[in-house]
């Protein structure tokens, strides 16, 4: 079983280039969330798609950008990489009915020098 | 808003003993999700165990249990007959149950397993 799958696992960028990091689920789950994770601190939400159709800003949206592009695929871009961008970026999904756990992927690192 | 709280940045514990993990957590949500994550180093993010607010008894889910104090904010996460296998982050994660399902993290728990 595949689950949530992040591509790529590592990438390094200069300032200013720009990047899209890709997420995909086949659980047929209707949510889907991207995470930044910083040293020393937990996931931070960057941004959510509750449903096909929709998305809305986390907790720190600035410098990104999604798109829901169908129910199974919810991408990240970075559309001029900064270093306080550099961290490592989670995809998560998960059912829309009450109690559902959100199911992560296993995480892009992302380096910009 | 929410915030959760893990004042333990670091535990350790010799394996087969038991440990516990401390975590708070700010809302004034009457109904809500509580779950602790473990994230090993091949940095995966794991459910170990997840509460619902509105149920009193705590989860237990095999060596692991928590232990949910509703009216002090407090969920902590017990581990019994610690194992090599139980090293990682440990993360608590609070959801509200109306509207979108994000999670909010603290700050993590790193635990380490002396043999």
């Amino acid at each position: 079983n595949a689950g949530v799958t992040q591509t790529p696992k590592f990438q390094v960028l200069k300032t200013g280039q720009s990047m899209t990091l890709q997420c995909a689920q086949d659980m047929n789950h209707n949510s889907m969330y991207w995470y930044r994770q910083d040293p020393g601190m937990g996931l931070r939400l960057i941004y959510y798609s509750a449903s096909e159709g929709t998305t809305d800003k986390g907790e720190v949206p600035n410098g990104y950008n999604v798109s829901r592009l169908n129910k199974r695929e919810f991408s990240l871009r970075l559309e001029s990489a900064a270093p306080s961008q550099t961290s490592v970026y989670f995809c998560a999904s998960s059912r829309l009915q009450r109690g559902q756990p959100q199911h992560f992927g296993d995480g892009t690192r992302l380096s910009i020098l | 808003a929410q915030t959760v709280t893990q004042s333990q940045p670091e535990m350790s514990v010799q394996e087969a003993e038991t440990v516990t993990l401390s975590c708070t957590y700010d809302t004034s949500e009457s109904d809500y999700y509580l779950f602790w994550y473990k994230q090993p180093p091949s940095r995966q993010m794991i459910l170990v165990i997840r509460q619902e607010a509105y149920k009193q008894q705590n989860a237990t889910e095999n060596r692991f249990s928590v232990n949910f104090q509703k009216a002090a904010k407090s969920f902590s996460l017990k581990i019994s007959d610690s194992q090599l296998g139980d090293a990682a982050m440990y993360f608590c994660a609070y959801r509200k149950v109306q509207g979108a399902q994000k999670l909010v993290f603290g700050q993590g728990t790193r635990l380490t397993i002396n043999p």
